[in-house]
């Protein structure tokens, strides 16, 4: 699988927007860059998946690079509630499952 | 959107017994679903895949005779953890797809299991 790295942790002000990075250099044609974000002692939540093109939704922005070798997660204005380790992954065409990287924590600041 | 529910959300069983965990796809059928194992602050590790109607498919390192999965159904698979230890204490959580590569993955609510 391709990897993806992400920053340990990130903060940010409360209503303030947030760019969250994902580089994925060995990326393949084939696969999709998905986003899911986990809150403390809960399942991880869907936020996001795209493939070439930008791509927005009622949760975020995803901002996919030309080359495709970095994207990023956009939260317009981020709440307490966005507090979450938020997770940047590839997943191929032929592969039926997700692989976790660690993530990066995001610390919203009232 | 899609939903998929797991059961319990919190157990707690004595070393030497077994325990069960549900997974269920409630507005989809899933012939797939996945297995994953969370320690405390650490990722997400995928334990197994579920296939509907045959056998499931084991990570590296994932006892098969330890963590039975049954996916008899397209819309429930188990876990189940079997002459459990507190070493296999940790918080598990079960994902499915509605789909193909187009879609997103629903995640259950993860049951944390404690075993004393």
């Amino acid at each position: 699988d391709a990897k993806t790295t992400q920053p340990n942790s990130m903060e940010s002000n409360e209503e303030e927007p947030v760019h969250l990075p994902c580089n994925h250099s060995t990326i393949s044609g084939t696969d999709y860059i998905h986003w899911y974000r986990q809150l403390p002692s809960q399942g991880p939540e869907y936020v996001i998946h795209g493939l070439t093109s930008n791509v927005n939704n009622r949760m975020a922005s995803l901002a996919i690079a030309e080359d495709r070798k970095s994207s990023t997660l956009i939260l317009h204005r981020a709440t307490l509630r966005d507090a979450a380790v938020y997770y940047c992954i590839l997943r191929s065409g032929s592969a039926r499952q997700l692989t976790f990287g660690s993530g990066t924590q995001l610390t919203v600041l009232p | 959107g899609a939903v998929v529910s797991q059961h319990p959300s919190r157990v707690i069983c004595k070393s030497g017994t077994s325990v069960k965990i549900e997974c269920r796809s409630l507005d989809f059928q899933a012939t797939t679903m996945f297995w994953y194992r969370q320690f405390p602050k650490q990722s997400l590790m995928l334990m197994a895949t579920s296939n509907e109607g045959s056998k499931a498919t084991y990570e590296q390192g994932v006892e098969k005779d330890k963590f039975l999965i049954n996916h008899a159904s397209l819309t429930l698979s188990t876990l189940t953890v079997t002459s459990a230890h507190p070493e296999d204490s940790s918080f598990y959580i079960c994902s499915a797809s509605p789909g193909s590569t187009n879609y997103g993955y629903t995640f259950g609510s993860g049951t944390r299991l404690t075993v004393v």
